[in-house]
């Protein structure tokens, strides 16, 4: 079954807390990527990964930081979370450029 | 760079209605699109792409798509809806050289289905 998992879905954190977020793929996908969603922007890239150790900045890397150790996972960091990260984060993956796969999500509050 | 906008924010139709879904965008080069759907509460789903070939895309669950050169266009189109289309729809637009690297997705159209 192809499926893209998150980790946790929701989270609530203080400001200047670390922040994990952990995403997996059982598709053996090379390419995964983080993205946010903010009402009315649509989705903003903030990493992409072309595979293990292999990632690149998309387009708002500022205030986070990548780990792909494994193919199948991909995490997004944040480092003292700063309240304008309040936000909902989605894992994708994909074969090269093609169609991607979403992962259901995680709503982050931080406080 | 390119961009994409998606004129309509909020979309509403009677079930069994036809509905038109727009996506304009702007790019010099060969382009990639696609039409993603995002039930509430939940991650985005594949409908459809172009980037080559037949204007005319078929998706999953009768949605298609027509690419329009001419008018910069990549517009969605469903003939006969079901309340189950009730969701946000996302178009997104990539250079076909970067992939999904330079990806840019529309701030989406909430299509709302009254029975």
């Amino acid at each position: 079954d192809m499926k893209v998992t998150q980790m946790p879905r929701y989270l609530i954190k203080r400001m200047g807390e670390n922040v994990l977020l952990e995403c997996g793929q059982d598709m053996s996908h090379e390419t995964m990527y983080w993205y946010r969603q903010d009402p009315g922007l649509g989705l903003q890239l903030i990493y992409i990964s072309y595979d293990v150790d292999s990632n690149s900045e998309g387009d708002i890397p500022k205030g986070y930081r990548v780990s792909r150790k494994k193919r199948e996972h991909f995490s997004l960091i944040l480092d003292s979370a700063k309240t304008n990260q309040t936000s909902v984060y989605f894992c994708a993956s994909s074969f090269a450029g093609d169609e991607q796969y979403f992962g259901p999500g995680t709503r982050l509050t931080v406080l | 760079t390119q961009t994409v906008s998606q004129s309509d924010a909020h979309v509403t139709v009677f079930e069994g209605d036809s509905v038109e879904l727009r996506c304009n965008y702007s790019y010099g080069g060969s382009i990639y699109l696609s039409w993603y759907i995002q039930h509430h509460g939940r991650g985005l789903q594949f409908l459809l792409k172009y980037y080559s070939g037949n204007p005319v895309v078929q998706g999953v669950n009768g949605f298609e798509a027509e690419f329009s050169k001419s008018d910069s266009s990549f517009h969605l189109r469903k003939a006969s809806v079901h309340w189950s289309d009730s969701a946000v729809y996302f178009c997104a637009v990539s250079p076909l050289n970067y992939g999904n690297e330079k990806i840019t997705f529309g701030a989406g159209t909430k299509l709302t289905i009254k029975p």
